[in-house]
């Protein structure tokens, strides 16, 4: 069964400090791995979808790396409106997605 | 010009009742998911519907039946709820032919069982 664990579970960060979040996964074999951004009593906002190790994908501030066995998610100085809980996941046969526990990020300005 | 919507967004009731939540979608994708956030805001599969044929069914009580009117609509209909039913509810969407395509989700909703 696929299984995905992100760490960490939370990270405060101040305004402008870069940080990574990882996300490793074990998979019988990768679709593809997608990570989201969910805001507080809202539904999760696709960010990235990564198909390959050596894959890369930017937006704004955040950049998403792909390995053999992991995942990055790269905040570059972040702002306070980058504060969310960020998730990634992998798709299973029938396209069912496991997600992994997220890492909560709090900047705080 | 809202992609995945739901209804409603709050729902509270008392232990027994039934309840429905619906889900539609307006992107033209051709599968529609379930998933259930427990207060851990663990996310989880429950099932998904490929242009209207049931595709998974994860290990959820048989109280909880989906169904699919058109590809574009997915509700969730709920028997004789209980206190552990409690969580957060999300529909979602996407292309899968053509392989495997992120999905997107709906606002949620929000299931208080009393």
């Amino acid at each position: 069964e696929d299984q995905v664990t992100q760490s960490p579970e939370a990270l405060r960060l101040q305004e402008g400090e870069s940080s990574s979040l990882n996300c490793s996964y074990t998979v019988s074999g990768l679709r593809g791995l997608f990570w989201y951004r969910q805001d507080p009593g809202k539904g999760p906002e696709f960010l990235f979808t990564l198909y390959s190790a050596g894959e890369e994908k930017e937006k704004e501030r955040l950049k998403a790396t792909l390995t053999k066995k992991e995942s990055f998610l790269h905040i570059t100085a972040p702002k306070p409106e980058d504060s969310a809980t960020y998730l990634c996941a992998v798709p299973a046969a029938g396209n069912k997605l496991t997600f992994g526990g997220g890492t909560r990020v709090l900047v705080k300005p | 010009d809202t992609a995945v919507s739901q209804t409603p967004k709050y729902l509270v009731t008392q232990m027994g009742n039934d309840k429905s939540i619906k889900c539609e979608q307006n992107l033209g994708h051709d599968t529609m998911y379930w998933y259930k956030q427990d207060s851990k805001k663990f996310l989880k599969i429950m099932f998904s519907y490929n242009n209207k044929e049931l595709i998974i069914n994860e290990t959820v009580p048989n109280r909880f039946s989906p169904k699919s009117p058109d590809k574009a609509h997915l509700n969730l209909h709920i028997n004789s709820l209980e206190l552990g039913d409690s969580a957060v509810y999300f529909c979602a969407s996407s292309q899968v032919s053509g392989g495997y395509n992120e999905q997107f989700f709906g606002p949620g909703t929000r299931l208080t069982v009393l």
